[in-house]
């Protein structure tokens, strides 16, 4: 089974469109994560979760929208594309106070914006 | 905030050691992490170590801490081609900053 999961896996839209990218896991973890991917493999977190309550928000345009309907799930909304926002977004999920509170990350979606 | 540094390349020849070198800047960080990114793929966690060891091994891999110097290590004993791979170091507690990444080259 797959632990953390990401729908779709591939994405090309026209600037100027709205998507979202799904995330599920099944580990029962209470905090999930969005980053983002660059080019250059630099990654950034852009948004954390715990128990469905925003904990991290970092310097993201608010044409990025985070939403959490349980602890299982976190989707990504964005608005609006743009050329920059082109990247891999992975999403992770952890468990807060769990050994090592390591991060399991998704296999990634790529975003490619024309 | 966390800043985590690491060269951005390094190329070795199959059963050579590889060591990967990472510095972070905040000496409160609980855990540190080396994660495997292989391509087109997600990031895999490889080891972690806890802020209060030194050193851990596990197989191949060995983990070097100088908290002194806010340094991390990683070496792969006898790389192999399928150890080609992005290696990412982190640094953090619930907030963990990722490091640029370090290509691993394995040359046969």
């Amino acid at each position: 089974d797959t632990a953390v999961s990401q729908t779709p896996k591939y994405l090309v839209t026209q600037m100027g469109n709205d998507k979202s990218i799904k995330c599920e896991q099944n580990l029962g973890h209470d905090t999930m994560y969005w980053y983002k991917q660059d080019s250059k493999k630099f990654l950034k977190i852009m948004f954390s979760y715990n128990n469905k309550e925003l904990i991290i928000n970092e310097t993201v345009p608010n044409r990025f929208s985070p939403k959490s309907p349980d602890k299982a799930h976190l989707n990504l909304h964005i608005n609006s594309l743009e050329l920059g926002d082109s990247a891999v977004y992975f999403c992770a999920s952890s468990q807060v106070g769990g050994e090592s509170e390591t991060q399991y990350f998704g296999p990634g979606t790529r975003l490619l914006v024309l | 905030g966390e800043d985590v540094e690491q060269s951005l390349f390094l190329s070795v020849r199959e059963g050579d050691s590889s060591v990967i070198n990472c510095t972070y800047t905040d000496s409160s960080s609980t855990y540190l992490y080396w994660y495997k990114q292989e391509p087109g793929a997600g990031l895999q966690l490889l080891t972690y170590i806890f802020s209060n060891m030194d050193m851990k091994q596990d197989q191949r891999l060995t983990v070097l801490l100088n908290k002194k110097d806010k340094h991390l290590s990683l070496r792969i004993a006898d790389t192999q081609t399928g150890d080609s791979a992005i290696y990412f170091c982190a640094a953090g507690y619930q907030k963990v900053t990722f490091g640029t990444g370090t290509k691993l080259q394995v040359i046969p």
